[in-house]
């Protein structure tokens, strides 16, 4: 069945150093999302990449989709304080239309 | 605002008794689901609704059941079969089912059984 991996399960950072967040599926996917839960509350949507090789950015946030579609990637850069919480990745299994969520990585930024 | 409200935040119940899970949205969305959340694990699918009248069962479906009476309204009932209900409850909606559009969470219930 589908199984979405995200590596690493935590990571602790001193505020000012980068940090980066894998994902990867077992299945091609069509495309994935990427959801940020702060402690305490609920996932919110952050951004989706359809294309294969697609990179988009967010202000120090870089998201990257893998070739082959299988694979994905979430590069903080200079984190602050505010980038703490859990990182989902989500995609969707080519032709279905359920979204399989990753495991998390939950970041902690020391000041 | 539109959004989606999950009532109540915090539920404590016994052993052995069902339990309901109130969620509502108003963004319009024919889509809906119920999520289960455990320390480090990711978000796994309870049951998921298309559209009015209609509800599938997801990855963990044992134990819970669901209604659509209405299309603002997916309530979730945990009842005394499932083994480990103790979790942390997401309710989510979009716009439609197919559409791969991104999912509106609501707030979560935390429920605890005891």
């Amino acid at each position: 069945g589908q199984q979405v991996m995200q590596i690493p399960q935590y990571q602790h950072v001193q505020e000012g150093e980068d940090f980066t967040t894998y994902c990867n599926s077992s299945t091609t996917l069509s495309n994935i999302q990427w959801y940020k839960q702060r402690p305490g509350g609920h996932p919110v949507f952050l951004i989706q990449l359809v294309k294969s090789g697609e990179v988009k950015k967010q202000k120090r946030l870089t998201f990257q989709f893998g070739e082959a579609k299988k694979n994905s990637s979430l590069h903080i850069t200079a984190t602050q304080t505010t980038d703490v919480g859990t990182y989902f990745c989500a995609g969707y299994q080519t032709g279905a239309n359920n979204l399989f969520f990753g495991t998390g990585t939950r970041l902690t930024v020391i000041p | 605002d539109g959004g989606i409200t999950q009532s109540p935040k915090y539920l404590f119940r016994k052993e052995g008794q069902n339990v309901t899970l109130s969620c509502e949205q108003n963004l319009n969305h024919d889509a809906m689901y119920w999520y289960r959340q455990d320390p480090g694990q990711g978000l796994r699918l309870i049951y998921y609704s298309q559209i009015v009248n209609d509800f599938q069962k997801g990855d963990i479906a044992e134990g819970y059941s669901v209604s659509r009476e209405k299309k603002e309204s997916f309530p979730l009932t945990v009842t005394s079969a499932q083994k480990n209900p103790t979790a942390f409850y997401l309710c989510a909606s979009r716009a439609g089912h197919r559409d791969n559009s991104p999912l509106h969470f609501g707030n979560g219930t935390r429920l605890t059984v005891t």
